[in-house]
């Protein structure tokens, strides 16, 4: 299948800083990405959806000046957790959607994912 | 209405058995129905999928069975295992092409005994 990466794949900060994290597709186009959040033994929240050069799609009750979504080229996408604090500690999960060698256009591949710690 | 609820919530099967998750959906506008598995730390990987136009789909070991009319689908681990210990999710697609969503199961922790 597709190969999608995330970096970094943990990051400790102190509260009240800003956190980027880097979510490619290695070898196929992403057209959309997807940015999910994950607590300990729950599902996947959808946090945000972008296409390629246009701005994200928020879900309902995410913060837009919050979590910061960039989606420059159709092999990254950026989500950066500005003003982090403890609450925002989480398991972030970026996925990507494109047509890659054998899949359709359903297909959605997750990256490894980002566990980010707030002191 | 955007719902999929899986069930169960955990299961503990033997080696060589059969692990059976479910899933049921109300909105008919679904089109596409992935599961896919977790180990803890990692991101989903996709397992198997399918449209609601099958029935089955086979892959190895893994088989999804699909009841439209009844909005159910289940996954179905032949000979289970303990490498297949994970969590587990169904989804469904809301939205056409490529623009759709997935919306998520709450997830099975399956436990392959040896």
């Amino acid at each position: 299948g597709a190969v999608v990466s995330q970096h970094p794949s943990w990051v400790i900060c102190k509260s009240g800083t800003s956190v980027k994290i880097e979510c490619r597709s290695l070898d196929f186009q992403a057209t959309t990405m997807f940015w999910y959040r994950q607590f300990p033994k729950q599902s996947l929240m959808l946090m945000a959806t972008s296409n390629e050069g246009s701005k994200a799609t928020y879900e309902q009750g995410v913060e837009k000046d919050k979590f910061l979504i960039n989606h420059a080229s159709l092999t990254l996408s950026t989500l950066t957790v500005t003003s982090a604090h403890p609450e925002d500690s989480s398991f972030y999960i970026c996925s990507a959607r494109g047509r890659t060698g054998t899949s359709g256009l359903n297909e959605q591949f997750f990256g490894p994912g980002t566990r980010l710690t707030v002191l | 209405q955007q719902q999929v609820k899986q069930s169960p919530q955990s299961l503990i099967v033997q080696k060589g058995g059969i692990s059976i998750i479910n899933c049921a959906y109300e909105n008919t506008a679904f089109d596409y129905f992935p599961w896919y598995q977790q180990f803890p730390g990692k991101g989903p990987a996709l397992l198997i999928a399918i449209r609601p136009d099958v029935s089955e789909k086979k892959e190895g070991r893994f088989t999804i069975s699909f009841n439209k009319s009844a909005k159910q689908f289940s996954l179905h681990i032949m000979d289970s295992q303990p490498g297949d210990s994970a969590t587990y999710f169904c989804a469904a697609k809301l939205g056409s092409g490529n623009t759709g969503k997935l919306i998520f199961g709450q997830g099975t922790t399956l436990q392959v005994k040896p």
